[in-house]
């Protein structure tokens, strides 16, 4: 079965310091990767995402995700948080299949503490 | 801004009804994408329009139906409400010559 796994329902970073939120998945071929953020009584914002190439991509806002094949895993970093980085963060697959269902993770809070 | 609207914003229902929620799309996406975020958890996609006509489904019953509309805009119809139908329900344009999904801002819908 294809999924996503965000293994953290919730990350605690110090403002100023590097953070991380993990991402593993399991879909077969080649998928497309993405991470989304959501803030409340909001819609999913999307920060950036991987199809081909580089396997660090930068995205908006200071973002970037390391794509590793062999782990299956598509980690979001930032060298420096902000504490208006406070947020629901997903990541989500989409198997590469021709159409754009796509699948999401449950979730991982993000506390950024000043 | 995604450029993506919903309506309405909040919504409450009793179970049994049938409602109606509607989602405008940017000009040329031509593809919009519906999902369900139940409190908790992340978006489940219910199913996919392209050019007015269904072509993808999640594992959703036959009751949570869908039109596309010449504009491209869409409407997500859930007849016989459940209670376990209260969620977030996001709609997603699609932007095929970038790959990327535009979501609205979302309608809540609570059944009671």
């Amino acid at each position: 079965a294809q999924s996503v796994a965000q293994p953290e329902d919730q990350v605690n970073v110090a403002e100023g310091n590097p953070l991380t939120v993990k991402c593993t998945y399991s879909v077969s071929g080649n998928p497309y990767l993405f991470w989304y953020v959501q803030y409340p009584n909001r819609g999913l914002q999307f920060l950036l995402k991987y199809i081909t190439g580089d396997n660090l991509v930068k995205g908006s806002y200071g973002f970037e995700a390391e794509f590793n094949k062999s782990q299956t895993s598509f980690h979001l970093k930032k060298p420096s948080a902000l504490v208006s980085d406070s947020a629901l963060y997903f990541c989500a697959v989409r198997p590469y299949t021709g159409g754009f269902k796509t699948i999401f993770g449950a979730g991982t809070r993000l506390f950024v503490k000043a | 801004e995604t450029g993506v609207t919903q309506s309405p914003t909040h919504l409450i229902k009793t179970r049994g009804q049938q409602v109606t929620l509607r989602c405008s799309s940017q000009s040329g996406h031509n593809t919009v994408s519906w999902y369900q975020q139940a409190l908790g958890q992340g978006p489940q996609f219910i199913f996919q329009y392209y050019r007015e006509e269904e072509n993808g489904r999640g594992n959703f019953p036959p009751r949570f139906s869908g039109l596309q509309f010449p504009n491209y805009s869409s409407e997500l119809n859930v007849n016989a409400l459940e209670l376990d139908d209260s969620a977030l329900y996001l709609c997603a344009t699609q932007d095929a010559s970038t790959d990327t999904q535009y979501f609205g801002p979302g309608t809540r819908l609570t059944v009671l």
